[in-house]
C-alpha cells in the first residue's frame, strides 16, 4: 500500500535557523507529493507540491524536491521565522485518489 | 481562505447521539473528500464523492455515512456516537480537470462526544 513517513517531532528551532523535515514515501504507481501546513486552530493549507521526479516545489521560502531514487520529499527552509510555527504534513496521492498523510511534525520557532 | 466551508465549527454531543456535518466545496469542484484527524490515528481518509457518486472508501465505520447532493455540497452523518469519535473532521475538494489531485481543505468541524 501507499504510505508516508515523516521525521518525528516536535522540532524546536531558534529564529533564522535552517529547517529540514524529512519525509519518505512508499507508493505503487507514480505519486504526486505535497506538503500541507496546519497553523494552530486552523485547517490544512497546501504549502507546496511536486508532481513528477526531480520537480522542486517552493512557496514562502520553503522548498522540497521530489527524489524518486531515494523516495523522499524533504522540506527545507533557509531561515525560519516565529510565524512558521505550525504542524507540517507530508502527503502523497496516486491519480485522482485520496491523500495519504504522514503523522505530522510539530515545529516551534523561538524568538 | 480555501473556499471550502464547513458547518458547524464546533459540535458537542453525548454518546449514542447522531450528528450531521456539512461541507460546501469550492465553486466548480466536483470531488469532495472527508478526513478524520485524531490524536491517536492522525489524519485518515474516510470517503470520497465525485459529482454525487461515491468514488472511494477508506477507514470509515459502518456507523458513519455520507452523501453528496445535486448542488455538490456534502454531508457526513455520524450515528451511535462513542467517546472515540471525538476528533476534527475535515472536508476537502479538488478541481475537476487536474491530474495530480491537489485538495483544498475546509476549516474543519471539531466534534466532542461526552
Amino acid at each position: 500500500g501507499n504510505s508516508v513517513t515523516q521525521m518525528e517531532g516536535p522540532v524546536t528551532l531558534s529564529e533564522e535557523a535552517f529547517l529540514t523535515i524529512n519525509c519518505t514515501y512508499t507508493a505503487t504507481g507514480y505519486p504526486s507529493l505535497f506538503w500541507y501546513v496546519q497553523y494552530p486552530g486552523e485547517g490544512l493549507q497546501l504549502l507546496l507540491k511536486a508532481t513528477k521526479a526531480d520537480d522542486k516545489g517552493s512557496n514562502k521560502g520553503f522548498e522540497a524536491t521530489y527524489r524518486k531514487e531515494t523516495t523522499s520529499f524533504h522540506l527545507e527552509k533557509g531561515s525560519v521565522q516565529v510565524s512558521d510555527s505550525a504542524v507540517y504534513f507530508c502527503a502523497l496521492s496516486v491519480g485522482a485518489q485520496k491523500l495519504v498523510f504522514g503523522q505530522g511534525t510539530r515545529l516551534t520557532i523561538n524568538p | 481562505d480555501s473556499g471550502v466551508t464547513q458547518t458547524p465549527k464546533h459540535l458537542i454531543t453525548a454518546t449514542g447521539q447522531r450528528v450531521t456535518l456539512r461541507c460546501s466545496p469550492r465553486s466548480g469542484d466536483l470531488s469532495v473528500y472527508w478526513y478524520q484527524q485524531s490524536l491517536d490515528q492522525g489524519l485518515q481518509f474516510l470517503i470520497q464523492y465525485y459529482n454525487g457518486e461515491e468514488r472511494a472508501k477508506g477507514n470509515i465505520l459502518e456507523r458513519f455515512s455520507a452523501q453528496q447532493f445535486p448542488d455538490l455540497h456534502s454531508e457526513l452523518n455520524l450515528s451511535s456516537l462513542e467517546l472515540g469519535d471525538s476528533a476534527l473532521y475535515f472536508c476537502a475538494s479538488s478541481p475537476r480537470r487536474i491530474s495530480y489531485n491537489e485538495q483544498f481543505f475546509g476549516p474543519g468541524t471539531r466534534l466532542t462526544v461526552l
